[in-house]
């Protein structure tokens, strides 16, 4: 079946480490995204790519990075620089970004992330 | 500037009855809009969504909704809700030509048995 798959489920932070959020993606979409979800909010967009090799920095960038070395995968790293990285991380396809908004967003299963 | 907002932070309805989500958005253009829903823990789905047409829009799960250009508004409607509805609800806003869509804060939505 295709899909959008991102792992770990729950994932743990120290103080002053990165931590990388793996997304994998086989439906073959162009467009990939990274939102965060915090309790009483709705998601904001962190970074966005468009196409490989090409990421763009969403509303919230600040303490996070990407890279989109394959059509597949899009990685989040949260840096040590995001102080207060608890939140539920949300991973998201399209076929491309400009249909993102007449087509719909494939989402995965979410990681939350805490700190220790 | 393009928004969304959703008065209601939670809702409790009992099994069997109506349900009504409302959605307000603030858009320059002609908008696009959808509600999708979230289980615990889980990703989000799309439930529906409307970018012309005829004003009201039917969906997934028994699910439509409205809109209403003259209220800015895009309320989700069921006649009778099941207990598997209880959910987070969430309305977006995008435009034909924006690169990104803007959610609104949620509802979450629990059934009395």
């Amino acid at each position: 079946d295709g899909g959008i798959t991102q792992s770990p489920k729950y994932l743990f932070r120290k103080e002053g480490q990165n931590v990388t959020l793996s997304c994998e993606q086989n439906l073959n979409h162009d467009a990939m995204y990274w939102y965060r979800q915090d309790p009483g909010q709705g998601l904001r967009l962190i970074y966005y790519s468009q196409i490989v090799n090409d990421f763009q920095k969403g509303d919230i960038a600040e303490g996070y990075s990407v890279s989109r070395e394959k059509k597949e995968s899009f990685p989040l790293t949260v840096t040590s620089a995001q102080k207060n990285p608890t939140a539920f991380y949300l991973c998201a396809s399209s076929y491309g970004i400009r249909e993102a908004t007449n087509e719909k967003l494939f989402f995965g299963s979410g990681t939350q992330l805490s700190v220790l | 500037a393009q928004s969304v907002t959703q008065p209601d932070i939670h809702i409790t309805v009992s099994e069997g009855a109506s349900l009504e989500l409302r959605c307000n958005y603030s858009y320059g253009a002609t908008p696009y809009l959808f509600w999708y829903v979230q289980s615990p823990g889980q990703g989000l789905q799309l439930l529906l969504k409307y970018f012309s047409g005829d004003t009201l829009v039917q969906g997934i799960k028994g699910f439509e909704a409205e809109f209403k250009r003259s209220q800015s508004s895009f309320n989700l409607r069921k006649p009778s809700v099941h207990w598997s509805d209880a959910a987070e609800y969430f309305c977006a806003v995008g435009g034909s030509s924006a690169s990104k869509i803007i959610f609104g804060s949620g509802t979450r939505l629990s059934i009395r048995p």
